[in-house]
């Protein structure tokens, strides 16, 4: 069976300051990552994937990803937060020999100005 | 506006009754896939039809079925509700079979069982 997890419910982070939203997985075989963003009263909105090549994944408002497989890992970036950046995002996994797309709890992005 | 379009936005019933949500996948693509989501749970997939046939089953309850019309949208039923299935209900659709990345989700249908 496949899982995500996003140990951090919310992470909070000054505008301006570079953020981090952590993600971990488990897949087997070679896994497909993404990234998703919900706004309030919206639904989820693709981010940035991650199918194979290169460890750093670039993606949508300035957001990038780093795969580690040693880590299992997937976590989400930015150099710089934005107060707009504020909402929930969602990291989802699956292996590359299936369907179904696992999200993980999701985290809650608070940018502060 | 990711192109898909789920009715009603919200709908309000009773332990016990029965409802349908639909959803309109974005032209063109022939998956639809459906998701619940509640506070304690998260973000569940349900049920996943490519070109109106069932492709893959998650953790939807015996009380809920789906089905994918010939025009491609498709509709979630869900029966003798409960409190626990208050929930936002979402569709998401995507062109391919195989779910490679990108889906487009609707902005869901909020259900609340009182």
């Amino acid at each position: 069976a496949q899982s995500v997890a996003q140990p951090e419910d919310q992470v909070n982070v000054a505008e301006g300051n570079p953020l981090t939203v952590k993600c971990t997985y488990s897949v087997s075989g070679n896994p497909y990552l993404f990234w998703y963003v919900q706004y309030p009263n919206r639904g989820l909105q693709f981010l940035l994937k991650y199918i194979t090549g290169d460890n750093l994944v670039k993606g949508s408002y300035g957001f990038e990803a780093e795969f580690n497989k040693s880590q299992t890992s997937f976590h989400l970036k930015k150099p710089s937060a934005l107060v707009s950046d504020s909402a929930l995002y969602f990291c989802a996994a699956r292996h590359n020999a299936g369907n179904m797309l696992t999200f993980g709890g999701g985290t809650r992005l608070m940018v502060k100005p | 506006d990711s192109g898909v379009t789920q009715t009603p936005k919200h709908l309000i019933t009773a332990t016990g009754q029965r409802v349908t949500l639909r959803c309109s996948p974005r032209s063109g693509d022939l998956s639809v896939y459906w998701y619940q989501q509640s506070l304690d749970q998260g973000l569940q997939f349900l049920i996943h039809y490519y070109n109106g046939e069932e492709r893959a089953k998650g953790n939807i309850l015996e009380r809920f079925s789906a089905q994918q019309f010939p025009d491609l949208h498709s509709e979630l039923n869900l029966s003798s509700l409960e409190l626990g299935d208050s929930a936002l209900y979402f569709c998401a659709s995507s062109v391919m079979d195989r779910n490679t990345g990108e889906l487009f989700f609707g902005e869901g249908s909020r259900l609340t069982v009182l």
